[in-house]
């Protein structure tokens, strides 16, 4: 089995800052990582997704994510943040399946101006 | 194309009572689920079904029933509702099981309240 954890729960940043948003995972067998994005009163959409080849991913909306194997981290991150890019973001493993899929808790970004 | 649909949007339910939260796609996707949303939880799986006619369990199926009978609908019945299930309910469906190469597209959520 594996297990996500999502390091904050909430992340407060000003319109224009960067933004990390950190992702650990547990695994006994190769994962592949997701992230998903939760928009006030939607359903989740995918950002980006991490299958294999360059450890940096780029995602819609300017976001990316960069996967660690030797730290088991997916950190996503975006250089300059917009009002807009305020939600709930969750982080996601499998092994291979989609009922396999674990999320982790989420962490809601919330952008001020 | 819809997408995914769910309804009702919202749902208010005295305990004891039983009710079935609708979810259809238009995507001919073969891969189906629902998910719950808690507080700090973040999702957790009820039931999926990876085709017409087969569904499994997943992480929390306990009070709750699914059936596939086409392709494009995928319900979930409440028995006997519970202050436990009070959440938010996702239906999630992909082309395929296969996580690595066909994403989750999700519903916009049914918001149900038991009493």
């Amino acid at each position: 089995a594996q297990s996500v954890t999502q390091l904050d729960s909430q992340v407060p940043v000003f319109e224009e800052a960067p933004v990390e948003l950190r992702c650990n995972y547990s695994s006994s067998v190769s994962v592949y990582l997701f992230w998903y994005v939760q928009y006030p009163n939607q359903g989740l959409q995918l950002l980006l997704k991490y299958l294999s080849g360059s450890t940096l991913v780029k995602g819609i909306n300017g976001f990316e994510a960069e996967f660690n194997k030797s730290q088991t981290s997916f950190h996503l991150r975006k250089p300059s943040v917009h009002i807009s890019d305020t939600a709930e973001y969750f982080c996601a493993v499998t092994p291979g399946s989609n009922y396999k899929l674990t999320f982790g808790k989420g962490t809601l970004l919330t952008v001020n101006p | 194309n819809a997408g995914v649909t769910q309804t009702p949007k919202f749902q208010v339910l005295k305990t004891g009572q039983s009710m079935t939260l609708q979810c259809a796609q238009d995507m001919n996707h073969e891969y189906m689920s629902w998910y719950r949303q808690d507080p700090g939880m973040g999702l957790r799986l009820i039931h999926y079904s990876v085709g017409a006619g087969i569904t499994d369990q997943g992480e929390v199926p306990n009070g709750y029933n699914v059936s596939r009978s086409t392709t494009e609908d995928f319900p979930l019945r409440l028995l006997s509702a519970a202050p436990s299930q009070t959440s938010v309910y996702f239906c999630a469906s992909s082309y395929s099981t296969g996580g690595y190469n066909s994403p989750l597209h999700f519903g916009n959520g049914t918001r149900l309240t038991v009493t």
